[in-house]
């Protein structure tokens, strides 16, 4: 089967660091993507990873660990417009993209 | 702007009704997806096409078809319409099938369909 986990909603305060964990358990496994999503916006790419091993992408950094099932997103610096939604995705080529709930992040002046 | 256009931005319809949702790709991607959402479901994968083939199948409801162009556009019908069907329907498009692994999407705006 397919599941994704991730925690339903954080808050954290501008200029501060945050860590957004998504679990994962599938059948297969080509890579794990996060996307940040605005309400009632599409989604857009922010990572990639199909190798252990932190990305780090200006602010954005994100980790994943193959034989845990694990993957974190890390948004330094945290800015206003850096409230949504975060998206972590399961790429396996014979099942396609699987999409976890999303974590919905609001930051805080 | 991803370069993913989709058509219409709103459409409202009555149930038992059929609607036709309208996607471009990104010029030069070979791949489009369909998604949908809605507020309990999160984004769920309906269905995938490469250069006009059906590549893969997600949750994809028999009520709904889709298909894929010469021109590579792609278009996603949804017929004997119910109340949950309202939702936003997005399309992705990306330049392979991904079975080299990375495979990153492009989003368009989506259509928003509301069944009454």
């Amino acid at each position: 089967g397919q599941n994704i986990d991730q925690p339903t909603e954080m808050t954290a305060t501008e200029g501060a660091i945050v860590q957004i964990n998504c679990t994962y358990q599938t059948s297969g496994f080509n890579g794990l993507f996060w996307y940040q999503q605005h309400a009632g916006e599409a989604p857009t790419f922010l990572s990639y990873n199909v190798l252990d091993g932190l990305e780090e992408k200006g602010r954005f950094s994100s980790f994943l660990s193959r034989s845990k099932g694990y993957s974190y997103l890390l948004l330094k610096e945290l800015q206003m417009k850096d409230s949504a939604s975060y998206l972590c995705a399961v790429y396996n080529y014979g099942q396609n993209f699987v999409f976890g709930p999303g974590t919905r992040l609001s930051v805080l002046p | 702007d991803s370069g993913v256009t989709q058509t219409p931005k709103h459409l409202i319809t009555a149930t038992g009704q059929r609607v036709t949702l309208r996607c471009s790709p990104r010029s030069g991607d070979l791949s489009v997806y369909w998604y949908q959402q809605s507020l309990d479901q999160g984004l769920q994968f309906l269905i995938q096409y490469y250069n006009g083939e059906e590549r893969a199948k997600g949750n994809i409801l028999e009520r709904f078809s889709a298909q894929q162009f010469p021109d590579l556009h792609s278009e996603l019908n949804l017929s004997s319409l119910e109340l949950g069907d309202s939702a936003l329907y997005f399309c992705a498009s990306s330049p392979t099938g991904g079975a080299s692994g990375y495979n990153e999407q492009f989003f368009g705006p989506g259509t928003r369909l509301t069944v009454l």
